[in-house]
């Protein structure tokens, strides 16, 4: 079965700095990955996925991120945060499994953004 | 205004009641899904469907029921079985297949135990 490892619950950064936030992946087959973001007492909102062809992939609100298949991680980026980006992010994986597409999710990173 | 939609947006439940979460969608998709969102937990699946009349169980289907009665809707009803029924609830809708699909959520209720 696939899995999602997200590092780190809590991440702080400053107005400005640059936003990293980690997902490693385990699968024996190329995969689909996301990432999502959901504000305090929301759904989620795709930022960005991955399914084939270019490994950096460009997503909303100035976000990306990079599929590096020999690390197994989908890192996700920003190269300056804004007070607008404190919400939590998931990173999640598809896995076909009984003639259905399932995401397993991570369990989640806060990001908070220093003024 | 394509979308998904859950009601309520809070819902109250007291010992040994049954309660239904109602999610809709106008995407015209034909898989719907079922989440449940705790601290620290990320999201777990309830229950999914592929198409009308038909649904499957997802990881923690124990103490919830479903129904698909219309390709539009896909209620979730959480009885009296689930014993830890705190928590928030997602809808999902899936578009497309392969390397196009991506799911798209609704908004969410909180369910909370009197």
């Amino acid at each position: 079965a696939q899995s999602v490892t997200q590092l780190g619950s809590h991440v702080s950064v400053s107005e400005g700095a640059l936003v990293l936030l980690r997902c490693n992946y385990s699968s024996s087959v190329p995969p689909y990955l996301f990432w999502y973001v959901q504000y305090p007492n929301q759904g989620l909102q795709l930022l960005l996925k991955y399914t084939t062809g270019a490994t950096l992939v460009k997503g909303i609100n100035g976000f990306e991120a990079e599929f590096k298949k020999s690390e197994t991680s989908f890192h996700l980026t920003k190269p300056s945060a804004h007070m607008s980006d404190a919400a939590e992010y998931f990173c999640a994986v598809s896995d076909y499994y009984s003639g259905t597409y399932k995401y397993i999710f991570g369990t989640g990173t806060r990001l908070k953004v220093l003024a | 205004d394509g979308g998904i939609t859950q009601s309520p947006k809070y819902l109250f439940r007291k010992e040994g009641q049954n309660v239904t979460l109602s999610c809709e969608q106008n995407l015209n998709h034909d898989a719907m899904y079922w989440y449940r969102q705790d601290p620290g937990q990320g999201l777990r699946l309830i229950y999914y469907s592929q198409i009308v009349n038909d649904f499957q169980k997802g990881d923690i289907a124990e103490g919830y029921s479903v129904s698909r009665e219309k390709k539009e809707s896909f209620p979730l009803t959480v009885t009296s079985a689930q014993k830890n029924p705190t928590a928030f609830y997602l809808c999902a809708s899936r578009a497309g297949q392969g390397n196009r699909e991506t799911q798209y959520f609704g908004p969410g209720t909180r369910l909370l135990v009197l």
